[in-house]
């Protein structure tokens, strides 16, 4: 069963890190871009960032440039954002997705809460 | 950034009735590879998202022939041919052909 499992979210104070993780199984992982979706709760998907399969490429949406970091493990079939210098704007429900333009798996999601 | 634009916000429907939502693009969504990356998902409440259509009218493996997408260029529609209890949910366009990849601001389909 193709499946993607994230983990690492949860309360954090404003300013701090932290560092989701997703572990892929049931399809060869270094054959797929793969993405990072976030969801206020009760509001819409926002794009946060894609890989390429071999880890050469990355894209951000604007507010996260410079403060989130995508990566891949491909011997691992895991996925990772390192979040820096978080806000309150940034609490929201964090997906892993599979494929960088067309998202057709997903994950349960993991909730990121920035607040003091 | 390219604007998505749904329409209506807020869809409510009688069962067995069909329904219509329409994604509008700001700029056309044709890659240098000829696809278009207009993508389809369904949003069942407390699920995750769940893809149904890709490349404007490909639909995925297990989804019910009653959805079904067409469209071209900036104009773009989801079409639900008989409305279903279990289609309750969010419907939110995207599309993936620019960066910064962008999402429409999601349908909420609702019972009458």
């Amino acid at each position: 069963e193709v499946q993607l499992v994230e983990s690492g979210g949860g309360l954090v104070q404003p300013g701090g890190s932290l560092r989701l993780s997703c572990a892929a199984s049931g399809f060869t992982f270094s054959r797929y871009w793969m993405s990072w979706v976030r969801q206020v709760p009760g509001k819409g998907l926002e794009w946060v960032a894609n890989i390429k399969e071999d880890g050469t490429e990355t894209h951000y949406v604007d507010s996260v440039k410079g403060r989130f970091t995508i990566a891949r493990d491909n011997g691992k079939n895991s996925l990772s954002l390192q979040m820096n210098s978080l806000g309150v704007e940034d609490t929201a429900v964090y997906y892993c997705a599979r494929l960088g333009r067309q998202m057709d798996i997903w994950g349960q999601g993991t909730m990121v809460t920035v607040s003091s | 950034d390219v604007v998505m634009t749904q329409s209506p916000l807020s869809l409510p429907v009688t069962l067995g009735q069909p329904a219509s939502i329409s994604c509008r693009s700001s700029q056309g969504l044709v890659y240098s590879d000829g696809t278009t990356f207009l993508t389809w998902f369904q949003q069942r409440p407390g699920q995750s998202p769940r893809r149904l259509i890709s490349k404007v009218s490909n639909r995925d493996s297990g989804v019910p022939d009653r959805f079904s997408g067409s469209g071209s260029g900036t104009d773009f529609t989801l079409k639900i041919s008989r409305v279903e209890a279990e289609d309750v949910g969010f419907y939110y366009c995207m599309q993936g052909t620019h960066w910064p990849i962008t999402f429409g601001q999601g349908t909420r389909l609702e019972i009458k």
